[in-house]
C-alpha cells in the first residue's frame, strides 16, 4: 500500500539555526512529491514540488527539498529558520503514470517549532 | 483577486442535523476535492469530482455528501449519520496538467454541540 511517513511528530530548532524536516515515502512507482505548509487553524500552501529532472528543489520562504530514490526520501531543508517558520508541515505523494486521477497521500504531519 | 474560499470559518451542528460546507474556486480549476482533518493524522480524503456533474467517493465518504453543478462550486454536506464530525475540513483545487498539484482554501472548522 503506498504511504508517506515523516517520522517526527515534532521538532524544535532556534532561531537561525539549520532546519532538516524527514519525509519517506512507499511507492512502486516514480512518484510526484509535494511539500505543503499549514499555519495554525490555516489552509495548506505549497511550498514546492518534485515531478521529474534535478533532484533538488527550490520552493519558496528559502526552503528546497532532496529527492533520493535509493531511500525513498523527499527531505526538506532550511539553512537558517526564522521564527515565522513556526507551523506544521506535510510531505504528499502521488502516483506519476497512473493515468486518471492521482491520489494525493499525505502524511501525518510534523510540527515545527522555533525559539527565540 | 483569484482563490479558493470556504464559508464558514466555524460552523456548530447539533446533534442530528445535516449541515453544508461551502467551497467556491475562481481559478477555472477542474478538479476540487475535501478533505478531512484531525489532529496526528493528517488529511484524509473525503470526496473528489474531476469535472462537473461527476463525483468520487475518497477514503472516508460515510456521513457525507456532495453535488458539483457548477464548476466553481463544490459544497460539502455532513449528515447526521456522521457520529464524529468534529474536525477541520478543507477543500482543494487542481488546474488540469498540474501534475496533482493541488491548491487549499483557508479551511471550516465543525463543532458539535
Amino acid at each position: 500500500a503506498q504511504s508517506v511517513t515523516q517520522p517526527d511528530i515534532h521538532i524544535t530548532v532556534s532561531e537561525g539555526a539549520s532546519l532538516e524536516l524527514r519525509c519517506n515515502y512507499s511507492y512502486g512507482a516514480t512518484p510526484y512529491l509535494f511539500w505543503y505548509v499549514q499555519s495554525p487553524g490555516q489552509g495548506l500552501q505549497l511550498l514546492l514540488k518534485y515531478f521529474s529532472g534535478d533532484t533538488l528543489v527550490q520552493g519558496i520562504k528559502g526552503f528546497e527539498a532532496e529527492f533520493k530514490r535509493s531511500q525513498s526520501s523527499f527531505n526538506l531543508r532550511k539553512p537558517s529558520v526564522h521564527w515565522s517558520d513556526a507551523a506544521e508541515y506535510f510531505c504528499a505523494v502521488a502516483n506519476m503514470f497512473s493515468g486518471g486521477y492521482n491520489k494525493l497521500i499525505f502524511g501525518a504531519g510534523t510540527r515545527l517549532a522555533v525559539h527565540p | 483577486d483569484g482563490g479558493i474560499t470556504q464559508s464558514p470559518k466555524y460552523l456548530f451542528r447539533k446533534e442530528g442535523q445535516n449541515v453544508t460546507l461551502s467551497c467556491e474556486q475562481n481559478l477555472n480549476h477542474d478538479a476540487m476535492y475535501w478533505y478531512r482533518q484531525d489532529p496526528g493524522q493528517g488529511l484524509r480524503l473525503i470526496y473528489y469530482s474531476q469535472i462537473v456533474n461527476d463525483f468520487q467517493k475518497g477514503d472516508i465518504a460515510e456521513g457525507y455528501s456532495v453535488s458539483r453543478e457548477k464548476k466553481e462550486s463544490f459544497p460539502l454536506t455532513v449528515t447526521s449519520a456522521q457520529k464524529n464530525p468534529t474536525a477541520f475540513y478543507l477543500c482543494a483545487s487542481r488546474p488540469a496538467g498540474s501534475g496533482e498539484t493541488q491548491y487549499f482554501g483557508p479551511g471550516t472548522r465543525l463543532l458539535v454541540l
